[in-house]
């Protein structure tokens, strides 16, 4: 099933603004991470957070973490065209020791030059 | 780092064909891969978890007899759409673990079947 929620579905910036991304999710999990996904290509992985940090940086995104509230967010800062893409949370379950991945449906962002 | 691709790219059959798709870890060695597919502006959907020398783990509500999956090898995994339909078509993503101990896994290009 699908747990992972991305918010909002689509989002269009300017060059240089800064771009806010939301994730929630209904169960306990191991990590939260956050992929993008050029048009018509496969997934490259940005970053991971485990259940246990709050807060994870890799230069121009910042990545929280509330399990308290269930809920992620992916800042990209500066943004720049080529960051146009679609980004998809995905979390790690703890139940029944699985590894997979259960992914949101994306945002669709969308950096104007 | 560490790279997995997939072959085809694309690929256009026509109805009531089989078509095989590859997924490769190209510098390291995958005991687990996982198959995805895409519907249009929809999420990744977690298709089956393919194991190195056994048999694969489908997700519920998908046809094993219809998506076959070989795990034949460390670095190579397959999947085969046997009697392909139209509604078949997708966006086909592999996975695999590069590092199980932080979770790490690498995505595969993908594969665009369409099915005439």
């Amino acid at each position: 099933s699908q747990q992972g929620e991305e918010d909002p579905q689509a989002l269009s910036i300017q060059e240089g603004e800064n771009a806010t991304m939301n994730c929630s999710y209904k169960t306990s999990i191991n990590n939260l991470q956050w992929y993008r996904q050029n048009s018509g290509r496969g997934l490259v992985h940005l970053i991971l957070i485990r259940s246990n940090e709050r807060e994870k940086h890799s230069g121009r995104l910042r990545v929280t973490l509330d399990t308290s509230k269930k809920s992620s967010s992916l800042l990209i800062t500066a943004s720049r065209a080529a960051d146009t893409a679609s980004y998809f949370c995905a979390t790690e379950d703890i139940q029944g020791g699985s590894e997979k991945l259960v992914f949101g449906k994306g945002t669709k962002l969308t950096v104007n030059p | 780092g560490a790279v997995v691709s997939q072959h085809p790219s694309r690929v256009i059959c026509k109805s009531g064909t089989s078509v095989k798709i590859e997924c490769r870890s190209l510098d390291f060695q995958a005991t687990t891969m996982f198959w995805y597919r895409q519907f249009p502006k929809k999420s990744l959907m977690l298709m089956a978890t393919s194991n190195e020398g056994s048999k694969a783990t489908y997700e519920q509500g998908v046809e094993k007899d219809k998506f076959l999956i070989n795990h034949a090898s460390l670095t190579l995994s397959t999947l085969t759409v046997t009697s392909a339909h139209p509604e078949d078509s997708s966006f086909y993503i592999c996975s695999a673990f590069y590092d199980r101990e932080i979770s790490e896994q690498y995505f595969g290009p993908g594969t665009r079947l369409t099915v005439t």
